[in-house]
C-alpha cells in the first residue's frame, strides 16, 4: 500500500460528459502528480501541484484540469469527454525537500475511464 | 529535455535465467533514475533508484541496476527469474532538486517493457 488513495477506481462514460477524478496524497507530501496511461501513448505527465499551487504542466489537454485543495487532495476534472480520454489516470505524491525518499514517487492504483 | 528509451517492448526469459531490461536516458544535467515495476492492475511501485554515489544500485525483489554515464544506461537486471517477476518495468528520469525550476520532480517514464517469466 502506496499510501495514496484513488477514487473512483473504474468509471464508465458516455462522449461529451465530464467525470472528476479524486486523488489524497500520503500524510504530509505536499506534492501531487497526475499522470495518464494509455496503450499508445505510454506513461504521459499530466499536472504537478505544490501545496496548493500549480508547479509543472505537462501533456494536458485544455479540456482537462485539476487543483489542488488546502487539506492537500486534489481533483483531476476531464470535461467533454472523448472516445480516446479512455485511460488510466494516475495520481502520485513525494517526499518534499532533501532526504532518502527524495525524488520517489508514490503511485496510487490508478482510475479507469472508460468513455463510450 | 529529458527523455527516456527502453528497448524492447516485451522481454521472454525463462524461470531461473538472467533478466536484463534495458533502459538509455537523455538528460542535459545528471539525472535521478528510476525503476518502477507495475503488475497487473495495480499502480507503480518502485524498484530501485540511483541520485548519486554508488553507481551499482540494489533494490527489491534481487533486481539491480546499474547507472553507466559513459553508455548514458540504466539496465536493469536480475540474476535468476521468479514467475513473480512477470510484469511490466518502467525506467524513469528526473532532474535532481537543484535543478528544479519549471518542473519540480515530475517523472519522465520510458514506454516500458513487459516481462514475461516461462515455467
Amino acid at each position: 500500500d502506496s499510501g495514496v488513495t484513488q477514487t473512483p477506481k473504474h468509471l464508465i462514460t458516455a462522449t461529451g460528459q465530464r467525470v472528476t477524478l479524486r486523488c489524497s496524497p500520503r500524510s504530509g507530501d505536499l506534492s501531487v502528480y497526475w499522470y495518464q496511461q494509455s496503450l499508445d501513448q505510454g506513461l504521459q505527465f499530466l499536472i504537478q501541484y505544490y501545496n496548493g499551487e500549480e508547479r509543472a504542466k505537462g501533456n494536458i489537454l485544455e479540456r482537462f484540469s485539476a487543483q489542488q485543495f488546502p487539506d492537500l487532495h486534489s481533483e483531476l476534472n476531464l470535461s467533454s469527454l472523448e472516445l480516446g480520454d479512455s485511460a488510466l489516470y494516475f495520481c502520485a505524491s513525494s517526499v518534499d525537500g532533501t532526504g532518502d525518499r527524495t525524488g520517489e514517487l508514490f503511485f496510487g492504483e490508478g482510475s479507469r475511464l472508460t468513455v463510450l | 529535455a529529458q527523455s527516456v528509451t527502453q528497448l524492447g517492448s516485451h522481454v521472454s526469459v525463462s524461470e531461473g535465467a538472467l533478466v536484463l531490461l534495458r533502459c538509455n536516458y537523455s538528460s542535459s544535467v545528471p539525472p535521478y533514475l528510476f525503476w518502477y515495476v507495475q503488475y497487473p492492475n495495480q499502480g507503480l511501485q518502485l524498484l530501485l533508484k540511483y541520485t548519486t554515489g554508488a553507481t551499482l544500485v540494489k533494490g527489491i525483489n534481487g533486481f539491480e541496476a546499474e547507472f553507466k554515464k559513459s553508455e548514458t544506461s540504466f539496465h536493469l537486471t536480475k540474476p535468476s527469474a521468479h514467475m513473480s517477476d512477470a510484469a511490466e518495468y518502467f525506467c524513469a528520469v528526473s532532474l535532481p532538486p537543484m535543478n528544479y525550476g519549471g518542473s519540480q520532480g515530475n517523472l519522465i517514464f520510458g514506454k516500458g517493457t513487459k516481462l514475461s517469466v516461462k515455467p
